[in-house]
């Protein structure tokens, strides 16, 4: 079945410094894929989505490509700030109905 | 705002106890999920309504059963909740297929004492 890889956490950063946070994907056909976050206490907030090869998504200084050729969506920022501490989790759609398949999730802490 | 809600965001229950879980949304969505999320685990759904249809997952218990009386609300009822149920239930809405947006709740932190 579908499935999402995303590397293990927590990824500690200094503010300021280059973030990438890798995403790995095995579907049949063509998914959408996602980028969601999580703070803390809260719920899954859409940081940012591409929906065909090639597509770049964006958001916040955020970006991801969606790479068909290495089923990948790896998530970027140049420049963190400490309000990006949070739990990132990629995940994929499967084709018409829009089931979401999860990664389990990456937290990111960034210090000042 | 238009918005998800949950209530209420900590729950906790007895063994064998059954549980009710309830989510809220003024977005007017047609699709409701539920999610169940395991402590450092992915959300993992359990099961949707697109309207009034329901759609259970292939893996999903018995022991978990869903509700929804009109657009705005849906409920998840637990009957006989287990150690392993806890969890973190996870209620999110879509305006309907394809690549529309989930918007999720804030959760409800289940505990089974």
């Amino acid at each position: 079945g579908d499935s999402v890889t995303q590397m293990e956490g927590p990824v500690t950063l200094s503010e300021e410094a280059f973030l990438t946070i890798n995403c790995t994907y095995t579907a049949t056909g063509y998914p959408s894929l996602f980028w969601y976050v999580q703070y803390p206490g809260e719920g899954l907030q859409l940081l940012l989505k591409a929906t065909k090869a090639d597509d770049k998504g964006s958001n916040k200084g955020f970006e991801a490509t969606y790479r068909k050729e290495t089923t990948s969506f790896h998530l970027e920022k140049g420049s963190v700030q400490v309000s990006d501490s949070a739990v990132y989790f990629c995940a994929l759609s499967d084709k018409g109905f829009q089931k979401l398949v999860f990664g389990t999730g990456t937290r990111l802490l960034v210090s000042p | 705002d238009a918005m998800v809600i949950q209530n209420p965001r900590y729950q906790v229950t007895q063994f064998g106890k059954p549980v009710t879980l309830s989510c809220s949304q003024t977005l007017n969505h047609n699709v409701m999920y539920w999610y169940q999320q395991k402590s450092s685990q992915a959300p993992k759904l359990l099961f949707h309504y697109y309207d009034k249809d329901f759609n259970n997952e292939a893996d999903t218990p018995d022991n978990f059963q869903s509700r929804r009386p009109n657009t705005s609300f849906c409920f998840l009822d637990i009957r006989s909740p287990g150690l392993g149920d806890a969890a973190m239930y996870l209620c999110a809405t879509s305006k309907g297929q394809a690549t529309y947006e989930q918007y999720f709740g804030p959760g409800t932190r289940l505990t089974v004492t």
